[in-house]
């Protein structure tokens, strides 16, 4: 058990919808990233939030939309969902202190059991 | 375009074999090359963490290394066992400009069996 945890596990809906995966990250972590795990694509990291602030962003649609919260939880807004969306989504913390430069450069990543979504 | 390349696609090993998985990468120069165990349905686990500069790794049975002239990393897994079974995946994290990037390689899928 890492620490981290996400909800829902599985998520079935339709085309056009939109949806909240939330996460909450180990105690003490500051930073939590999302990624999108799909069969074709692998691995994708989508954006990173540290203490609150948006710190970085990968691979992330305009359709897809984050925030972390004040007590450090964060979601991940999924909408006008494709077929194409479906796959595991991922969310990972690190970082009780404050890194030295912007990204993970040497802190372990932890991560969550992931939401699975069905877009049907 | 930054790539990273992991070989085999796929291995099947006996258990308590050794075996290694290759990760090729064109991203140079990077910050930190990193291994991570999947197993199936659940989230990485960090296995290994290595900056530019260094070139081995160990956590336990899993020995990382790192060839930055041939821009080629290893991990090694000794004596393998049946919870060995899982997806490897190769990460490189290119940093700079107040910003980073992570280049994932499709993964390497491990079976031990008895």
């Amino acid at each position: 058990d890492s620490g981290v945890t996400q909800t829902p596990k599985h998520l079935i809906t339709a085309t056009g919808q939109r949806v909240t995966l939330r996460c909450s990250p180990r105690s003490g972590d500051l930073s939590v990233y999302w990624y999108q795990q799909s069969l074709d694509q692998g691995l994708q990291f989508l954006i990173q939030y540290y203490n609150g602030e948006e710190r970085a962003k990968g691979n992330i649609l305009e359709r897809f939309s984050a925030q972390q919260f004040p007590d450090l939880h964060s979601e991940l807004n999924l909408s006008s969902l494709e077929l194409g969306d479906s796959a595991l989504y991922f969310c990972a913390s690190s970082g009780t202190s404050a890194p030295r430069v912007t990204g993970p450069l040497q802190e372990t990543q932890y991560f969550g059991p992931g939401t699975r979504l069905l877009v049907l | 375009k930054n790539q990273v390349e992991q070989s085999p696609q796929s291995l099947i090993i006996l258990e308590g074999k050794n075996c290694t998985l290759q990760c090729n990468y064109t991203v140079s120069p990077f910050s930190n090359l990193r291994w991570y165990k999947q197993d199936t349905g659940r989230g990485p686990v960090s296995l290994t963490i290595m900056t530019f500069s260094e070139n081995t790794k160990s956590n336990g049975r899993y020995t990382a290394t790192l060839d930055a002239d041939t821009k080629q990393s290893s991990l090694h897994i000794t004596a393998s066992q049946l919870s060995d079974s899982a997806s490897y995946i190769c990460v490189v994290i290119l940093s700079g400009a107040g910003s980073y990037q992570l280049t994932f390689g499709k993964g390497t899928k491990l079976s031990v069996i008895p």
